[in-house]
């Protein structure tokens, strides 16, 4: 069966240290990988797109990785700081879909 | 707008009632989706349209739902007969063109969602 996995449902650090998201799927052939932030009460805000072509993408403070062999991406956030506490979702866009499935997502709490 | 808008915010109703969820566009978006998010879940696609016609409903779960967008502008998802399943966040998001269109990428810009519980 198809699924995307994110490695918890919360993750807490500390300020200033480098937060590791895990994004796994089974039996997708992804086109794109998205990250995107959602707090609550809102809808998700878009941070990076990395192709299945791509290895790595870097934004600011924002790193993701891809790898379609392990089929995996990681999205990391150095030097954290508190406004980063948010839940992070990944989202496989699939060739020839129009839509994009999303994974349950991770709750990050960053402390100061 | 500034930004996708959803209306009403939040909404209650009763099993068996009939609801209906508003959603604004970016204007100039030709592409809308809505999507439903349960508590502690990623969203679920429902439907895509491209312009007035829904190029993609394979993402309603059944025949009580309904989507319409007459003029390729708002949209309007419409829910028969709920039920207390049905309660969730609604989201709707647009972009300039269709996800993949011309093999490149068009971000998608959500709303705030509107927040559907059914007693």
């Amino acid at each position: 069966s198809q699924k995307i996995e994110q490695n918890s449902e919360a993750l807490n650090i500390q300020e200033g240290k480098t937060a590791t998201l895990t994004c796994n799927y089974t039996n997708y052939s992804p086109a794109y990988l998205q990250w995107y932030r959602q707090d609550p009460g809102r809808g998700p805000v878009f941070l990076l797109l990395i192709r299945e072509n791509e290895k790595e993408k870097r934004k600011e403070r924002l790193k993701v990785t891809f790898d379609t062999t392990l089929k995996q991406s990681l999205f990391h956030i150095t030097a954290s700081q508190p406004a980063d506490s948010a839940t992070y979702l990944c989202a496989l866009v699939l060739y020839n879909n129009n839509d994009m499935r999303f994974g349950a997502g991770t709750r990050l709490t960053v402390k100061p | 707008g500034a930004g996708v808008s959803q209306t009403p915010s939040n909404k209650v109703t009763e099993k068996g009632k009939y609801v209906e969820l508003r959603c604004d566009p970016i204007s100039g978006h030709t592409a809308l989706y809505w999507y439903r998010q349960s508590l502690g879940q990623g969203p679920e696609f429902l439907i895509y349209f491209q312009g007035t016609g829904a190029a993609d409903d394979s993402g309603l779960p059944n025949d009580r739902f309904f989507a319409v967008r007459p003029e390729g502008s708002v949209s309007t998802l419409k829910i028969q007969r709920t039920e207390r399943g049905d309660s969730a966040v609604y989201l709707c998001a647009s972009s300039l063109t269709p996800l993949q269109g011309l093999k490149t990428y068009n971000e998608q810009f959500f709303g705030p969602g509107t927040r559907l519980t059914v007693l």
